[in-house]
């Protein structure tokens, strides 16, 4: 079955405490993604990837890193959490157009997380 | 940046009525898509429309695109209960050698039965 994994699915953590959320596709995708999604702010692009080894910035990356060794992982790491990084975050992925532009977004189940 | 955003915040109909949500830009795109939530899920795409597309159906659902005015429109015909949603429209936008996604706040639909 194609689809986008995301684990953990729900966390609670303590601030300062080193975090990775883990994304996992198989649909051979080059596109991955992460966005948080906060009440009345829609989802906000963390960082991207376009393929493997290339990442870059979407609107709020403070605060987090990705990486891409793989093509189908894409992992969320939180270094040092703090309570503003208490969101849903989604993971999502989708091939890439030779023109450049989205195709159809997969998107993960969610992680729910809580830093106190 | 925020460059989707759709009205209404929030839309509330009958069953059997139509439901109609917009969604302005700001940048040229190469793609805009229409998307679904259900409370707190993932979201499910509905609709992707190029920009060289000006309408496209599927099923109940109708977009429209214009380029010149940056905007698109999503129409539910015959609503449903079932149909109650977060409705988010999510645009690309060019970078070098890539491309950010770029969410809308939503319209979250209630059709009451």
């Amino acid at each position: 079955e194609a689809q986008v994994t995301q684990n953990p699915r729900y966390l609670i953590t303590v601030t300062g405490k080193k975090l990775t959320v883990t994304c996992s596709q198989n649909m051979n995708h080059e596109y991955m993604s992460w966005y948080r999604q906060d009440p009345g702010l829609g989802l906000r692009q963390i960082y991207y990837s376009m393929n493997v080894e290339v990442t870059d910035k979407g609107d709020v990356p403070e605060g987090y890193k990705v990486s891409r060794k793989e093509k189908r992982n894409f992992p969320l790491i939180l270094e040092s959490p703090s309570p503003n990084q208490t969101s849903l975050y989604f993971c999502a992925s989708s091939f890439s157009t030779s023109t450049g532009g989205g195709e159809t977004q997969y998107f993960g189940p969610g992680t729910r997380l809580l830093v106190l | 940046s925020q460059q989707g955003e759709e009205d209404p915040q929030a839309l509330s109909i009958q069953e059997g009525e139509n439901a109609t949500m917009n969604c302005s830009y700001k940048t040229s795109i190469n793609n805009l898509q229409w998307y679904r939530q259900n409370s707190g899920r993932g979201l499910v795409h509905l609709i992707l429309i190029r920009s060289n597309e000006r309408e496209k159906h599927s099923g109940r659902l109708r977009v429209t695109l214009d380029t010149s005015k940056k905007s698109s429109s999503l129409l539910i015909t015959a609503s449903r209960a079932a149909d109650t949603a977060s409705y988010f429209c999510a645009t690309d936008e060019s970078n070098t050698g890539g491309f950010k996604t770029i969410f809308g706040a939503g319209t979250r639909l209630f059709v009451k039965a």
